[in-house]
């Protein structure tokens, strides 16, 4: 079973800096199916980048994901005030499929 | 567009079966393409994926280790939805509960693109 450990547990930026969030994995796994998702309270989790840095459907291009084996990272460039929020990794290349913890995204 | 649509309980007594509907417009439970899955998330366990069920020439699941042995997804292809069932609940399968499909063409995966709306389900007698 994968393990996802994400970093930091919360980020503290101004609108138009840039976010660093880290994903590591126990293990590698299939094909870089790592996928980040952006959460807001109250809502579902929506996709935001699949297959390590592909970049879901309608999502800005400030968005951008890299990384392969077991270290992957999500970048949000010039962030905007909606960005601020909380985002999770999550392993879909082997089954049992695995969420990072999350790492919160705040307005300093 | 694909859309779910879920629906079920929101409270459930301990030992009791906690089961779930998600009802799904715009594409096909049968699909060969996909996934159909359940994931959940309280504040103590984070999201934690559940299961999932899906069609390649006959039905498969995967579950979690965690609930492996009171888990279970079923597909209804006469209503094009699938349901989760998990038996014997405790105050720890709190949670809000969501379906998601994992979506895929030819082979290649693109993780959870479409997302139910989410039922809040409370174990409590």
């Amino acid at each position: 079973e994968i393990v996802l450990t994400q970093s930091p547990g919360t980020l503290s930026l101004s609108p138009g800096e840039t976010a660093t969030l880290s994903c590591r994995a126990s293990q590698s796994f299939g094909a870089n199916y790592l996928a980040w998702y952006q959460q807001k309270a109250g809502q579902a989790p929506r996709l935001l980048i699949y297959g390590a840095s592909s970049r879901a459907t309608g999502i800005p291009d400030r968005f951008s994901g890299s990384g392969s084996g077991t270290d992957f990272t999500l970048t949000i460039s010039r962030l905007e005030p909606e960005d601020f929020a909380v985002y999770y990794c999550q392993q879909y290349g082997s089954s049992p499929r695995a969420f990072g913890q999350g790492t919160k995204v705040e307005i300093k | 567009q694909v859309h779910l649509q879920q629906s079920g309980p929101g409270l459930v007594k301990p030992s009791q079966t906690l089961s779930l509907t998600c009802a799904i417009s715009g594409d096909s439970v049968s699909s060969n393409n996909g996934a159909w899955n359940w994931i959940r998330q309280s504040p103590s366990r984070g999201l934690e994926w559940l299961g999932r069920t899906y069609y390649r020439s006959k039905w498969y699941n995967d579950y979690a280790v965690s609930v492996k042995s009171r888990i279970t997804i079923n597909p209804d292809t006469s209503k094009n939805q699938l349901s989760l069932q998990l038996t014997s609940v405790t105050p720890e399968d709190t949670a809000v509960y969501y379906c998601a499909r994992e979506a895929a063409r030819h082979y290649y995966y693109y993780g959870l693109d479409v997302w139910g709306q989410g039922t809040t389900v409370t174990v409590s007698s």
